[in-house]
């Protein structure tokens, strides 16, 4: 089975620093990556996403993130936090079941910023 | 503007009752998916649905039941079967450009 897995639990930041989120994945096939905030109490919204090309993504918010096939990541990037990017985070891959795609999330993780 | 409404936001059963949560999106969108979320371990997908009377059950699909009678509905229903009811049960649909949809959530507690 496909799985994701996001091996912080927490991330502190101060704002204006640089961030980068860890997302490991496993799929057989080139997989189809995401990564979605979440505010506290609220859906989620999608930041950006990979399903070929060019492996370097750019997502709303200033956002990017790297596919790099070799060590099955979709690590995620920001250059200058802002306090409003306070939230959770999590990375997603669609694998292709029963005639349409399931996505597997991972456990997510909380970013705090530091004024 | 399109988008998907999840109701009621906030729920309270007693043990033993069964709960519907409701689905409703104006987006025409033919897949939607329900996943319920506990702090620290994601989303987990309980039911999907692609389309009209059809679904298929996701990895935690035990206590739960759906229906997919209308393309705009998809609602899901809590039963007394389902020994930890209490989480944040997330609705998303599937947009033509891959990527799923969510609505706000409802968040349901059993006392």
């Amino acid at each position: 089975a496909q799985s994701v897995t996001q091996p912080d639990i927490h991330i502190t930041v101060s704002e204006g620093a640089s961030l980068e989120l860890r997302c490991n994945y496993s799929y057989g096939a080139t997989p189809y990556l995401f990564w979605y905030v979440q505010s506290p109490g609220q859906g989620l919204q999608l930041l950006l996403k990979y399903f070929s090309g060019d492996t370097l993504v750019q997502g709303i918010k200033g956002f990017e993130a790297e596919f790099k096939r070799s060590q099955s990541s979709f690590n995620l990037r920001k250059p200058s936090v802002h306090w409003s990017d306070a939230a959770e985070y999590f990375c997603a891959v669609a694998e292709w079941a029963s005639g349409t795609y399931k996505y597997i999330f991972g456990t997510g993780t909380r970013l705090k910023v530091l004024a | 503007d399109g988008g998907i409404t999840q109701s009621p936001k906030y729920l309270f059963r007693k043990e033993g009752q069964n709960v519907t949560l409701s689905c409703e999106q104006n987006l025409n969108h033919d897949a939607m998916y329900w996943y319920r979320q506990d702090p620290g371990q994601g989303l987990r997908l309980i039911y999907y649905s692609q389309i009209v009377n059809d679904f298929q059950k996701g990895d935690i699909a035990e206590g739960y039941s759906v229906s997919r009678e209308k393309k705009e509905s998809f609602p899901l229903t809590v039963t007394s079967a389902q020994k930890n009811p209490t989480a944040f049960y997330l609705c998303a649909s599937l947009r033509e450009t891959g990527e799923l949809f969510f609505g706000e959530g409802s968040r349901l507690t059993v006392l």
